[in-house]
């Protein structure tokens, strides 16, 4: 398996608040991806990164925001939750941008 | 720009059956294809892969595709399911003139004893 942690695992936050999402990964791969899953929708891409300091938005970035500072490092901030950001929030990640991507266990986010 | 569709949001077989999972790609230019496999409350794990070499691929727990370009259609086999192929499936396109993956929005397998 893909060497890509999640933390946390499972959060609970009020609507307004900020959250941090973490995506950790060993396989010094260069193309990170935060995805959400909602019912129906399958997996959408809201932010990707193709290096250090370089991120770009997906088809659904508003309200998140995004940081890589180190390469094995990916943070998803959601600057001001809302009951809509509740969903699964998965990290992918590629040595190729075209190339397979191996997955994170999740990231479960209920915002109330 | 890049797009799957796949058909069938739900799909029941008996455990010996055939199982054919469909999708159907829309791209500007020769993608790379891929499905992939999530179980319950777990990560996506990739079954196999398109990448222009062979058109009929095989992949891990006895799944296979057909890369057909006059139909745009990568559709998932299986000739016998089992129990533990229950699970959501999904396609998935990737254009080698960008850096994005399109996923089609995942196919439900349920296995009947």
């Amino acid at each position: 398996d893909a060497g890509i942690t999640q933390s946390p695992r499972h959060k609970v936050t009020e609507t307004g608040t900020p959250v941090t999402l973490r995506c950790h990964q060993t396989e010094n791969h260069r193309y990170m991806y935060w995805y959400r899953q909602d019912p129906g929708h399958g997996l959408r891409l809201i932010h990707y990164s193709y290096g250090v300091k370089d991120t770009d938005k997906g088809e659904v970035s508003d309200g998140y925001s995004v940081s890589r500072s180190k390469t094995e490092d990916f943070l998803l901030t959601l600057e001001s939750a809302t009951s809509s950001q509740t969903s699964v929030y998965f990290c992918a990640i590629s040595p190729r941008g075209d190339y397979e991507q191996y997955f994170g266990p999740g990231t479960r986010l209920t915002v109330t | 720009a890049q797009s799957v569709t796949q058909l069938g949001s739900h799909v029941s077989v008996s455990e010996g059956a055939l199982v054919l999972l469909r999708c159907n790609y829309s791209s500007s230019v020769p993608p790379y294809l891929f499905w992939y496999v999530q179980y319950p409350n777990q990560g996506l794990q990739l079954l196999l892969k398109y990448t222009s070499a062979a058109t009929l691929v095989k992949g891990i727990n006895g799944f296979e595709a057909e890369f057909k370009k006059s139909e745009t259609s990568f559709h998932l086999t299986k000739p016998s399911a089992h129990m533990s192929d229950a699970a959501e499936y999904f396609c998935a396109v990737s254009g080698r003139d960008g850096y994005q993956f399109y996923f089609g929005t995942g196919t439900s397998l349920t296995v009947i004893p």
